[in-house]
């Protein structure tokens, strides 16, 4: 069955210093992987998405198929980029669901 | 207009009440989603519609009825609710069922008394 697991449930960093949102998934297929955001008092987002391998707001992944992993990273965080981040997979070969990790919360202190 | 407009934000109702949960989206997207999202947890999928046609049912109660009058609605129907069924209630639209990202509306938040 696919998973995404992401295993840090709170990652608390500081403002400038350089922070990696763990992903791993488990997939037969090819899948397509996102990451999606909520900020606070917000609504859930995308902030990008592998196939488009876009820098968004500083943040890239990179989709290593070898790890099965789709970390997402940023150089210097900002106190703007705590929130809630979800890793998720959709699963292209059948059902075309999309299925979401249980979210890492970042914290960025000042 | 680029947003999912869900209403309420908040609802409270018994367990013998009836009551529903309206979304739309006028971005012409053909794929409307129903998740639940308890707290601290990932949302999880309850329905997909595509083309106004249920696709999916993750082997929801049939307590949660949805129903798609059109392409830019889609409701979900609630009635004889427990309270473990209290949650906040995310719909989503996608341009097509398995294209694209999906796009979240805020949520309606339920109590179930």
């Amino acid at each position: 069955a696919q998973r995404v697991t992401q295993p840090e449930k709170l990652l608390s960093v500081f403002k400038g210093a350089p922070v990696e949102l763990k992903c791993n998934y488990s997939y037969s297929g090819s899948p397509e992987l996102f990451w999606y955001v909520q900020y606070s008092r917000q609504r859930l987002q995308l902030l990008l998405r592998h196939i488009s391998r876009e820098s968004i707001k500083g943040f890239t992944a990179d989709l290593n198929k070898g790890e099965t992993s789709f970390h997402l990273k940023k150089p210097f965080a900002q106190e703007e980029d705590s929130a809630m981040y979800y890793c998720a997979l959709r699963d292209n070969t059948g059902g075309f669901k999309t299925i979401f990790g249980a979210g890492t919360r970042l914290f960025v202190k000042a | 207009d680029t947003e999912v407009t869900q209403t309420p934000k908040h609802l409270v109702m018994g367990m013998t009440n009836k009551k529903s949960l309206k979304c739309e989206q006028h971005m012409g997207h053909r794929a409307m989603y129903w998740y639940k999202q308890k707290a601290k947890k990932p949302p999880e999928l309850m329905f997909v519609y595509s083309y106004e046609k249920l696709s999916i049912n993750e082997s929801v109660p049939s307590r949660f009825s949805p129903e798609c009058p059109n392409s830019s609605l889609l409701n979900l129907h609630l009635h004889a609710l427990q309270p473990e069924d209290s949650a906040l209630y995310l719909c989503a639209s996608s341009q097509d069922y398995g294209t694209g990202e999906l796009f979240f509306g805020e949520g309606s938040r339920l109590t179930v008394l």
